[in-house]
């Protein structure tokens, strides 16, 4: 079974504070995607990455910086954790570009 | 920013009946139309997908029509079940997608 694994389910933390995201495949796609989830506004791209190392901007990178040193590993960094950050954050794999993008289970992010 | 346009919100249907959830797109460059179920708790799951040379796609009871001259597309659900019950993204794109808002879908048994 293909697998894209998310390290928690939920997670709180203080405003200031840098929050890391960690997304691990194991489908060896090429290219993997960060998406935010809110009630009303459906699913945003924030980055998305086609090679290792290698890392686009999608619609909503303010705020956020990823890395990619491994091809199985896509992190997401909030770099000063804002309460507007709030959130849900789902990963994504795929190894055509758009087609089939299998996605984890999410994290909630909770910014107090 | 591109956009996808998705409606309703929500909606209720009988056991049995049909459910049609409608989306619509701007950018004529866009090439590929999927169609994503998510469960509570869990991430979405790729439903179906249409590519623009054709104007119907049907899996099961499952299906996308296409209307490329309206930039449309719509999911049918024949026969809803009350385990089709979940929330419903459309999306487009080429390189990358983007999603509609949502629509939740409640099936009443």
């Amino acid at each position: 079974d293909v697998k894209v694994t998310q390290s928690s389910r939920y997670l709180v933390k203080r405003t200031g504070e840098k929050v890391f995201l960690e997304c691990v495949q194991d489908m060896d796609h090429e290219n993997m995607f960060w998406y935010r989830q809110d009630p009303g506004l459906g699913l945003r791209l924030i980055y998305f990455s086609y090679d290792v190392k290698m890392k686009e901007k999608g619609d909503i990178p303010e705020g956020y910086s990823v890395s990619r040193e491994k091809k199985e590993r896509f992190s997401l960094i909030l770099e000063s954790a804002s309460t507007n950050q709030t959130s849900m954050y789902l990963c994504a794999s795929s190894e055509q570009f758009v087609e089939k993008l299998f996605f984890g289970s999410g994290t909630q992010l909770s910014v107090l | 920013q591109q956009q996808v346009k998705q409606s309703p919100q929500s909606l209720i249907v009988q056991k049995g009946g049909i459910s049609i959830i409608n989306c619509a797109y701007e950018n004529t460059a866009f090439d590929y139309f999927p169609w994503y179920q998510q469960f509570p708790g869990k991430g979405p799951a790729l439903l179906i997908a249409i590519r623009p040379d054709v104007s119907e796609k049907k899996e099961g009871r499952f299906t996308i029509s296409f209307n490329k001259s309206a930039k449309q597309f719509s999911l049918h659900i024949m026969d809803s079940q009350p385990g089709d019950s979940a929330t419903y993204f459309c999306a487009a794109g080429y390189s990358t997608l983007t999603f509609g808002k949502g629509t939740m879908l409640l099936v009443s048994p």
